[in-house]
């Protein structure tokens, strides 16, 4: 398996311009998540999905980030407008279930690494 | 609240010399818990993980860890540092109903010939 697959790996964009990230989880997975990095507040989990379904997105900072999953394959995170604060590597993690609680590992992808300017 | 509280945003050792990298939590239930590596621009790699079986767990690349109840601690060793174990190594609590994972601050490994 190719593992998770992230696009693009590096963006730079300025400021006010709408920026869209890409992920393809590991095939089989039903969840999957997004994380932000940064050195000020380290990792963060910005919003999950489980079965193509948002189950918490109490981790997205604002209104401008919007994230979706219209099937088992593919997500993308959204951010408009975007804004210099929004700099950051992005993470893409997939995972799967065992039974109803989940002690399966998550895979992460390799993440976009977004300059705002 | 749950947490993770990693000691020591940076430690330095000598190729060869022990490694050990401290991790604390807190945790009204059992706690289910990681040790991911990051390398340089990379994703993070799983080292090992905690799910209430043994309480010594042994990982890749000659890692291990100990799950002490007691302690609340869940520090992570190697007897060995080698060269390529130079990277940043987050320890995380699984959250939420089982699907959150909560990290550490992380901690920077810098080993020296």
């Amino acid at each position: 398996d190719a593992g998770v697959i992230q696009s693009p790996r590096h963006e730079v964009t300025e400021m006010g311009q709408e920026v869209t990230l890409r992920c393809k989880p590991i095939s089989g997975h039903n969840s999957l998540f997004w994380y932000r990095q940064t050195m000020m507040r380290g990792l963060e989990l910005l919003i999950y999905f489980n079965n193509n379904v948002p189950i918490d997105d109490s981790g997205m900072p604002e209104d401008r980030f919007s994230a979706k999953m219209p099937n088992a394959s593919f997500s993308t995170l959204k951010i408009q407008p975007s804004e210099p604060r929004d700099s950051a590597v992005y993470f893409c993690a997939s995972s799967g279930l065992a039974g109803g609680y989940s002690t399966d590992t998550q895979y992460f992808g390799p993440g976009t690494r977004l300059t705002v300017l | 609240a749950q947490s993770v509280t990693q000691l020591g945003s940076h430690v330095s050792v000598s190729e060869g010399a022990l490694v050990l990298l401290r991790c604390n939590y807190s945790s009204s239930v059992p706690p289910y818990l990681f040790w991911y590596v990051q390398y340089p621009n990379q994703g993070l790699q799983l080292l090992l993980k905690y799910t209430s079986a043994a309480t010594l767990v042994k990982g890749i690349n000659g890692f291990e860890a100990e799950f002490k109840k007691s302690e609340t601690s869940f520090h992570l060793t190697k007897p060995s540092a080698h060269m390529s174990d130079a990277a940043e190594y987050f320890c995380a609590l699984l959250t939420g109903g089982g699907n959150k994972l909560t990290f550490g601050t992380g901690t920077q490994l810098k080993v020296e010939l």
